[in-house]
């Protein structure tokens, strides 16, 4: 079946440093990719939706310059958060559809980032 | 009004009991329903998808009624292993929205 791969699974570093982090469909092609941010203990929220070839769309009260988004194959997506913090400090998951839009989306493993 | 709506529980269940879940959505315009699975600190899993006419997949049956914006997910002789956040998911086109989740924690 369709697997999203998500690198790295873990990401410990100091405050500034700029994290990039990778989604890849591994046996479909997919056009449009959603990255998600999930605090302790509340649901997943969408940050942005990613399109290949095309900027991305923020949700509101996402920063677009904060977190960077490229969508530059069919394949792949990478959100960059920028000059982290530790109030980045979350559970960062992207997910992916393979065809029609009542299909449903197969998420990547989660990448937990930790900003001291 | 919050789009999508469940009881966030913890439901504490013995070994063997039957559970159900309720979830409401507030857009009239949302085209597929899902019930995915999240254990902590992991992604979610797709469970099952629902569907009008209601389906089921071993111990665990979902129903969708479109004219009360409902859906819900029964499971039958719980386990262990079926502790985890049950998140009620909506689809409009290309958009999921959760659910709060609810936590299911089953006992010995």
């Amino acid at each position: 079946g369709a697997v999203v791969s998500q690198h790295p699974s873990w990401v410990i570093c100091k405050s500034g440093t700029s994290v990039k982090i990778e989604c890849r469909s591994l046996d479909f092609q997919a056009t449009t990719m959603f990255w998600y941010r999930q605090f302790p203990k509340q649901s997943l929220m969408l940050m942005a939706t990613s399109n290949e070839g095309s900027k991305a769309t923020y949700e509101q009260g996402v920063e677009k310059d904060k977190f960077l988004i490229n969508h530059a194959s069919l394949t792949l997506s990478t959100l960059t958060v920028t000059s982290a913090h530790p109030e980045d400090s979350s559970f960062y998951i992207c997910s992916a559809r393979d065809g029609r839009g009542n299909q449903p989306q197969h998420f990547g493993d989660g990448t937990r980032l930790s900003i001291l | 009004r919050k789009e999508v709506e469940q009881d966030p529980g913890p439901f504490n269940v013995p070994e063997g009991a039957t559970v159900a879940f309720n979830c409401t959505y507030s857009n009239s315009a949302s085209q597929s329903f899902f019930w995915y699975r999240q254990d902590c600190r992991k992604e979610p899993k797709l469970l099952m998808s629902v569907y009008s006419s209601g389906n089921e997949d071993g111990r665990f049956t979902a129903q969708l009624n479109r004219a009360s914006q409902y859906i819900s997910l029964l499971i039958r002789d719980s386990k262990l292993s079926d502790s985890a956040t049950y998140l009620c998911v909506v689809n409009v086109g290309n958009m999921l929205t959760f659910g709060g989740g609810t936590r299911l924690m089953v006992k010995p």
